[in-house]
């Protein structure tokens, strides 16, 4: 059975940094494009990042390029999300998902874990 | 690519049919999928490739469209199906979502 589980969130101070991770099991993590998606509290889904199961590719929203890195470790079957420079709009719910075999869709999400960017 | 959904509320009962539709600012074939989504929980996709129906998800369930006008229809409404439901393009980087359509009971 597919799990994504992550964590990593808090709450933390504008400008600050944080370290996502999403530990994946029940299947073959390398071969599979990953994806980080958050939800601001009440608010709707906004995606943030994808990355190749190798990890050769990488995309990011506009709002992140340059203050969040995605990377992963097939080896330990982890996600990570590297978030830099936050700001109070990164507050959010984080969550990870997992894509199909052929890309298509995003067929498996874990339950998110809470960012909170605040003085 | 900017997906305008509408509505933004919808009120209905059990057992009506519900259409849902989602507009993108440009062509983006049929690179839609439909999430839905309950309080507290993560989404769950229904719908990929515009009109493709995931596995386990019930039959009345239905997307269609293509090019820029795409619609997620129930086709009987259930009590479990009243959420929020999303929109979502992947034809074209960024990734993006319609703002939502909150299902409610009437």
């Amino acid at each position: 059975e597919v799990h994504l589980v992550e964590s990593g969130g808090g709450l933390v101070q504008p400008g600050g940094s944080l370290r996502l991770s999403c530990a994946a099991s029940g299947f073959t993590f390398s071969s599979h494009w990953m994806s980080w998606v958050r939800q601001a509290p009440g608010k709707g889904l906004d995606w943030v990042a994808n990355i190749k199961g190798d990890g050769s590719e990488k995309k990011y929203v506009d709002s992140v390029e340059g203050r969040f890195t995605i990377s992963r470790d097939n080896a330990e079957n982890s996600l990570y999300l590297q978030m830099n420079s936050l700001r109070a709009e990164d507050t959010a719910l984080y969550f990870c998902a997992r894509y199909t075999i052929a890309a298509t869709v995003t067929d498996y999400w874990g339950q998110g874990t809470l960012v909170t960017v605040s003085s | 690519i900017q997906m305008t959904q509408s509505p933004s509320t919808l009120s209905a009962s059990v057992g009506d049919r519900v259409t849902i539709t989602c507009r993108a600012s440009q062509t983006i074939s049929n690179w839609v999928a439909w999430y839905q989504q309950t309080p507290g929980k993560a989404p769950k996709v229904l719908i990929s490739g515009a009109s493709r129906l995931e596995s386990g998800v019930p039959s009345r369930f239905s997307g269609s469209g293509s090019g820029t006008e795409f619609t997620l229809t129930i086709s009987s409404l259930q009590p479990d199906d009243f959420a929020t439901y999303y929109c979502q393009q992947h034809g074209s980087y960024p990734i993006t979502f319609g703002q939502g359509t909150r299902l409610e009971i009437k």
